[in-house]
């Protein structure tokens, strides 16, 4: 069966350093990939995609992740932590059973120290 | 602000009872997803609605159920609630059938507490 896996409930980062979230998923076919992000009290918004085009992939509020087939990874990424970053982070991958059914990831609660 | 919204935005019911929950799609969204969002958990795929008919399911019970209405609103019932039941309740709408997984706006949910 088709999987996320998110390492690390939580990530805790200073203000202005390197963000890094980690997503693996498992997919016997090359996969559709998504980070969404969750603000307190919101629904999910898509920070950015991979649809089999080019492996790093550039999403919105300076967001990045890449496309690693070899790893089976598709980790997040952010040079310079801002506060307005705090959220919880999903990964997904579409489901190979129908392309409008997404697999999640447990999510990574993003918090950033002063 | 995605333009899907959610009704109502918390609610809490007693097990047995029987719930409905309602999403406002953006107009010309022709497909709505609704999933359940559990404590410390990612989304839920509980099932997908196209242009009225259910088009796909996740692995919910028929207690769970829903419709969906020409004036993009969208409803999803669920019957004899459970404790275990109490969840975020998302929904999603997609401006088309192809592709619709990269193309889904969500609402901000309904928190639903079962006592």
């Amino acid at each position: 069966a088709q999987s996320v896996t998110q390492l690390g409930s939580h990530v805790s980062v200073s203000e202005g350093a390197l963000v890094l979230l980690r997503c693996n998923y498992s997919s016997s076919v090359p996969p559709y990939l998504f980070w969404y992000v969750q603000y307190p009290n919101q629904g999910l918004q898509l920070l950015l995609k991979y649809t089999s085009a080019a492996t790093l992939v550039k999403g919105i509020n300076g967001f990045e992740a890449e496309f690693k087939k070899s790893e089976t990874s598709f980790h997040l990424t952010k040079p310079s932590a801002h506060m307005s970053d705090a959220a919880e982070y999903f990964c997904a991958v579409n489901s190979m059973d129908s392309n409008y059914q997404l697999i999640w990831g447990a999510g990574t609660k993003l918090i950033i120290k002063p | 602000e995605t333009g899907v919204t959610q009704s109502p935005t918390h609610l809490i019911k007693t097990r047995g009872q029987q719930v409905t929950l309602r999403c406002s799609s953006q107009s010309g969204h022709n497909t709505v997803s609704w999933y359940q969002q559990a404590l410390g958990q990612g989304p839920q795929f509980i099932f997908q609605y196209y242009r009225e008919e259910e088009n796909g399911r996740g692995n919910f019970p028929p207690r769970f159920s829903g419709l969906q209405f020409p004036n993009y609103s969208s409803e999803l019932n669920v019957n004899a609630l459970e404790l275990d039941d109490s969840a975020l309740y998302l929904c999603a709408s997609s401006p088309d059938r192809e592709g619709t997984v990269e193309t889904q706006y969500f609402g901000p949910g309904t928190r639903l507490l079962v006592l």
